[in-house]
């Protein structure tokens, strides 16, 4: 069946780093692939998403392209800030008509000033 | 306009017991999913409703049930509660049920089965 893969955390970094967290998935047919993030306490917001191959999400400066080729959508930021703490989350959404979203199991961002 | 609620914020249930979770979905939206997700994990799908009726489902036993109304709004029930329960439960609301249709998730109710 479909499935995410993701960099286990925790990810540590100073503030003003280059953020890099792997994504990779094994679907059928050609899914539309998401970032969601959750901060402490709260659900999960969207991110950035992209629905095709070669398309590229971005959002608040962070990108993710998605590779059909490598089936991968890794989260990049060019300087991370010590507001950008929290959970990120790669999903993936198949074929079907319903809203059924398959998660990876999180990476957990920490940036210290 | 008013984000998906998710009542209550956190609940402790004893082994055996039923519990009822609720969700007010976003304001014109009329499709609404359900998820669990476990300490330190992602969220799993539970199922989703669609104009009151059930339309897709994830590898839950059927004492996982719901019920959406005619506002939308949803309901989740859990019927004897198993200590693996114990999780984060997250609605999701959508404006339809398509797949080009983000989902908005509320903060979730915490259960914890003693």
């Amino acid at each position: 069946g479909d499935s995410v893969t993701q960099m286990e955390g925790p990810v540590t970094l100073s503030e003003e780093a280059f953020l890099t967290i792997n994504c990779t998935y094994t679907a059928t047919g050609y899914p539309s692939l998401f970032w969601y993030v959750q901060y402490p306490g709260e659900g999960l917001q969207l991110l950035l998403k992209a629905t095709k191959a070669d398309d590229k999400g971005s959002n608040k400066g962070f990108e993710a392209t998605y590779r059909k080729e490598t089936t991968s959508f890794h989260l990049e930021k060019g300087s991370v800030q010590v507001s950008d703490s929290a959970v990120y989350f790669c999903a993936l959404r198949g074929s079907g008509g319903y809203n059924k979203l398959i998660f990876g199991a999180g990476t957990r961002l920490a940036v210290h000033p | 306009e008013t984000g998906v609620t998710q009542s209550p914020t956190h609940l402790i249930k004893t082994r055996g017991q039923q519990v009822t979770l609720r969700c007010s979905s976003q304001s014109g939206h009329n499709t609404v999913s359900w998820y669990q997700q476990a300490l330190g994990q992602g969220p799993q799908f539970i199922f989703q409703y669609y104009r009151e009726e059930e339309n897709g489902r994830g590898n839950f036993p059927p004492r996982f049930s719901g019920l959406q109304f005619p506002n939308y709004s949803s309901e989740l029930n859990v019927n004897a509660l198993e200590l693996d329960d114990s999780a984060l439960y997250l609605c999701a609301s959508s404006l339809r049920r398509g797949e080009d249709s983000p989902l908005h998730f509320g903060n979730g109710t915490r259960l914890t089965v003693t």
